[in-house]
């Protein structure tokens, strides 16, 4: 079956070029993750949906940053004006059910989004 | 495709021999605690997970002890063979339950 795919794999950009980034979750998950990771860290909690609600949006570094989920599936990852600190992994994770820390709801990634900003 | 994790920790192993990862976490309300493995060019991976009211789990050749007193999580990977190759994350979510919070990660590096 397939998993989260993301698209485009790899992005560069000019300095003050806007950028959307595309995930499309497993097939029926009800939430849906954003994530940043820079070169050699962990990946960062950016935003979190579940359905077409946001409900989490505090780890948006700017509101150059953007995000959506407008029908519950596919969402979008819209950067504005972009910097050369922008430049990192965008990855995007979705859970089957609603986030509940519990056994079994994991989260599974895409292959993530590599934006470099010149 | 890119690298993961260039000036992480390192740990290397023979193939066949145990391997384990340590992870101190800084949440003393996290209730939930993941470990994720990444390869370059992927996503983390799911391997295990435990909830604080656990000390121990165990899957295929992965177990998972918990320290709360420490706040202190590891990783322990039997017959550690070349594909565990990757880097390793501990991960913790608080009782709200879904903004998960990544540590530094640690880079597997098995010998063959």
């Amino acid at each position: 079956g397939a998993g989260v795919s993301q698209s485009p794999r790899y992005k560069v950009a000019k300095r003050g070029q806007d950028v959307a980034l595309r995930c499309d979750p497993i097939s029926g998950h009800v939430s849906l993750f954003w994530y940043q990771q820079a070169l050699g860290q962990g990946p960062e909690f950016l935003t979190y949906f579940q359905n077409e609600a946001q409900l989490d949006k505090s780890g948006l570094p700017s509101d150059r940053f953007f995000a959506e989920r407008p029908e519950g599936s596919v969402s979008t990852l819209k950067i504005q004006r972009t910097q050369q600190e922008d430049s990192a992994v965008y990855l995007c994770a979705s859970s089957l059910v609603g986030a509940v820390a519990g056994i079994g709801n994991e989260q599974f990634f895409g292959p993530g989004t590599r934006l470099t900003v010149l | 495709g890119e690298s993961v994790g260039l000036h992480l920790p390192t740990l290397s192993v023979q193939e066949g021999d145990n391997s384990i990862i340590n992870c101190a976490y800084s949440n003393s309300a996290s209730d939930y605690f993941i470990w994720y493995k990444q390869e370059s060019g992927k996503g983390p991976q799911f391997i295990i997970d435990i909830r604080s009211n656990m000390d121990k789990r165990q899957g295929q050749r992965v177990t998972v002890l918990l320290n709360k007193t420490v706040k202190h999580l590891s990783l322990q990977i039997a017959a550690t063979q070349p594909g565990d190759s990757a880097v390793y994350f501990c991960a913790e979510r608080d009782t709200g339950g879904f903004k998960t919070i990544f540590g530094a990660g640690t880079r597997l590096f098995v010998k063959a």
